[in-house]
């Protein structure tokens, strides 16, 4: 099946610096990727649709300054959390839409991020 | 907007039992539901889809069922093992290649 890699799993970061997230699809093409975040306990949350070559779009109350994301290809995106908080501190998982399996939906790994 | 709910939010379960968890949405125009496990510190993993048009599908000791008309799902599972202990969300698709919208999830735990 259809595979969606993640990296890095982990990650821990001092305040205010960022970090990126990769998310890609290995066997197909992903015109579109979402990007979610699961604090502790808590479910998993749209936070954009990444769209390649054109502008993300955000969730209600997600900062897009904050949050940059890029869709440069057909096969990555990324999340950067710029200037990051303790309280940025979640797991944050991709997914991209299969087309040829009538969209069904793959998930990467997930990327713990920690911030001291 | 879909809004997606689990009940129970906990379950403690004896080794062996019969358990069924339960998902509600609010709108009934979906594409397809489906169920995942999560296992502490761990990304999801796929347990059963279940597209619009049908009304359950099964995996080993795992069922679901859908009724898309009163906008429910249930996740049974049989005869549960140690190894079932994981939380378990249910995830709703609008529509073909739209994002997820998932539950809080049912935190399961069963004891030896």
């Amino acid at each position: 099946g259809a595979v969606v890699s993640q990296h890095p799993s982990r990650v821990i970061c001092k305040s205010g610096t960022s970090v990126k997230i990769e998310c890609r699809s290995l066997d197909f093409q992903a015109t579109t990727m979402f990007w979610y975040r699961q604090f502790p306990k808590q479910s998993l949350m749209l936070m954009a649709t990444s769209n390649e070559g054109s502008k993300a779009t955000y969730e209600q109350g997600v900062e897009k300054d904050k949050f940059l994301i890029n869709h440069a290809s057909l096969t990555l995106s990324t999340l950067t959390v710029t200037s990051a908080h303790p309280e940025d501190s979640s797991f944050y998982i991709c997914s991209a839409p299969e087309r040829t399996s009538g969209n069904t939906i793959y998930f990467g790994e997930g990327s713990w991020l920690t911030v001291v | 907007k879909q809004e997606v709910t689990q009940i129970p939010a906990a379950l403690s379960v004896p080794e062996g039992e019969n358990l069924v968890l339960n998902c509600s949405f609010t709108d009934s125009a979906i594409y397809n539901l489906q169920w995942f496990r999560q296992d502490p510190g761990k990304g999801l993993t796929s347990l059963l889809l279940i597209q619009s048009s049908q009304r359950e599908q099964t995996s080993g000791r795992l069922n679901a069922s859908l009724d898309k008309s009163s906008g429910r799902s249930t996740l049974y599972i049989a005869a549960s093992q140690p190894g079932d202990s994981a939380t378990y969300l249910c995830a709703v698709n609008s529509n073909s290649g739209y994002a997820l919208n998932f539950g809080k999830g049912t935190s399961l735990l069963v004891t030896p």
